[in-house]
């Protein structure tokens, strides 16, 4: 099955810098990532999706991207701000299954 | 739409004791997902079902756990008996696309 692997554990930056967050994924099938956004004590939340026939998305200050041959994904956040402090998780999964594998997640802060 | 509904929000329950957790897709919803998370292990993949039929149910730690979805609107977790090491927050999520999956607020077990 699919394993997906996520680093850093934990990542703090200083307000207005940028962060990365880096995937890795076995399964050559999967054709869908999402990255979600779980707040302390709140359910997770999709912040932004991309699925294998794209390289890269943008979304104001987030972007993801892919590269399917090496099979990792990235999240970069631009202009970090306090707000964007969470659990960040990546998750790869195939349509045809949802068989939805989630990375072990990276600890964000931000300090202003 | 009111979005998964899970109850109940919290549990706290005696070791040996029989756990129910419910919950309800988001209408139209085909795929419904149970999932468990610890800090020690993350956001696991525990069971889920593609129109009410369980397709992968390799996540489920233990005969203890036993999932159904009698219909298209109501799935239930059982942990039967229940252990101190099943404390955890169990998220059940919904979908229609086979993509992005919503999240319900969990279900913060504690058994003791």
């Amino acid at each position: 099955g699919e394993n997906v692997e996520q680093h850093p554990s934990t990542l703090s930056v200083q307000e207005g810098d940028s962060a990365v967050i880096k995937c890795t994924y076995s399964d050559s099938a999967s054709n869908y990532f999402p990255w979600y956004k779980q707040e302390l004590g709140k359910r997770p939340q999709l912040i932004i999706d991309i699925r294998s026939n794209v390289g890269e998305k943008k979304d104001q200050r987030i972007a993801v991207t892919l590269n399917k041959t090496a099979k990792h994904f990235s999240l970069h956040i631009t202009e970090t701000q306090p707000e964007d402090s969470a659990v960040y998780f990546c998750a790869a999964s195939t349509q045809a299954n949802n068989d939805m594998r989630f990375g072990a997640g990276t600890r964000l802060t931000v300090k202003p | 739409d009111a979005g998964v509904i899970q109850s109940p929000r919290h549990e706290v329950t005696e070791m040996g004791q029989e756990v129910t957790l419910r919950c309800k897709p988001i209408s139209g919803h085909n795929s419904l997902f149970w999932y468990r998370q610890t800090m020690m292990r993350g956001l696991e993949l525990l069971i889920y079902f593609n129109n009410n039929v369980p397709i992968d149910d390799s996540g489920m730690p233990e005969d203890r756990f036993s999932a159904k979805m009698p219909n298209a609107s109501f799935s239930t977790l059982k942990i039967q008996p229940s252990e101190p090491r099943d404390s955890a927050v169990y998220f059940c999520a919904s979908t229609r696309t086979g993509f992005e999956q919503y999240f319900g607020p969990g279900t913060r077990l504690t058994v003791t």
